[in-house]
């Protein structure tokens, strides 16, 4: 079936420095792409959303990129800092399917001092 | 306050058992999720329910049963426990289908 990959499982970034985490999808109806941050022990918290009909979109500190001709997906932190160190998942979803997310295996971003 | 609450937070029961899990959301959103987060942290829709429609993942066994009192609770009972079905379980709620996703702390379920 359709899925949502990660390139890299886990990123080392140092504090104050810009994280970019990346993510590729592979079908190419999507038109809803969402990231979530997951801290241990907790549910996963809503960062940004972005529609197909979009190629950026900005947030708090955070950055969604969308790039539908290589249908890659990116999440931008500006100044990270170590409330950062989480789990991050990007998913997709599509109308046909009633907006079901299909989620990607996470990236785990570690914030050095 | 908590936006979506799920109780217990954790479960240790025994194979072939039959337990439920409660969710409850103050938001006044219309539609909820029920996830499962397995060891390796992947998750997956089992399902998701609003007023109107019941959308069932076609994977999860049908020992596995939402039922939704009213418009703010989706509960998830699960028929004989297996050994597999050890995970962390998410609800989640939502204004619209195509809106972001709330989520509780998870239910940490042990089947021994």
């Amino acid at each position: 079936g359709e899925s949502v990959g990660l390139h890299l499982p886990t990123l080392s970034v140092q504090e104050g420095d810009n994280s970019i985490i990346n993510c590729a999808y592979s079908n190419s109806a999507s038109d809803y792409f969402i990231w979530y941050k997951q801290e241990s022990g907790k549910g996963p918290q809503f960062i940004i959303d972005i529609r197909s009909n979009m190629d950026k979109r900005q947030g708090q500190r955070v950055t969604v990129l969308l790039n539908k001709t290589v249908k890659h997906l990116s999440l931008q932190i500006a100044a990270t800092q170590p409330g950062d160190s989480a789990v991050y998942f990007c998913a997709e979803a599509l109308m046909d399917s009633n907006y079901q997310l299909i989620w990607g295996a996470g990236t785990k971003l570690i914030i050095k001092p | 306050d908590t936006a979506v609450s799920q109780t217990p937070k954790y479960l240790v029961t025994q194979m072939g058992n039959d337990k439920s899990i409660k969710c409850e959301q103050n938001l006044g959103h219309d539609t909820m999720y029920w996830y499962k987060q397995d060891s390796k942290k992947f998750l997956k829709i089992m399902f998701s329910y609003n007023n109107k429609e019941l959308i069932i993942n076609e994977t999860v066994p049908n020992r596995f049963s939402p039922k939704s009192p009213d418009k703010a609770h989706l509960n998830l009972h699960i028929n004989s426990l297996e050994l597999g079905d050890s995970a962390v379980y998410f609800c989640a709620s939502s204004m619209g289908e195509d809106q972001p996703q709330h989520f509780g702390d998870g239910t940490r379920l042990s089947i021994l």
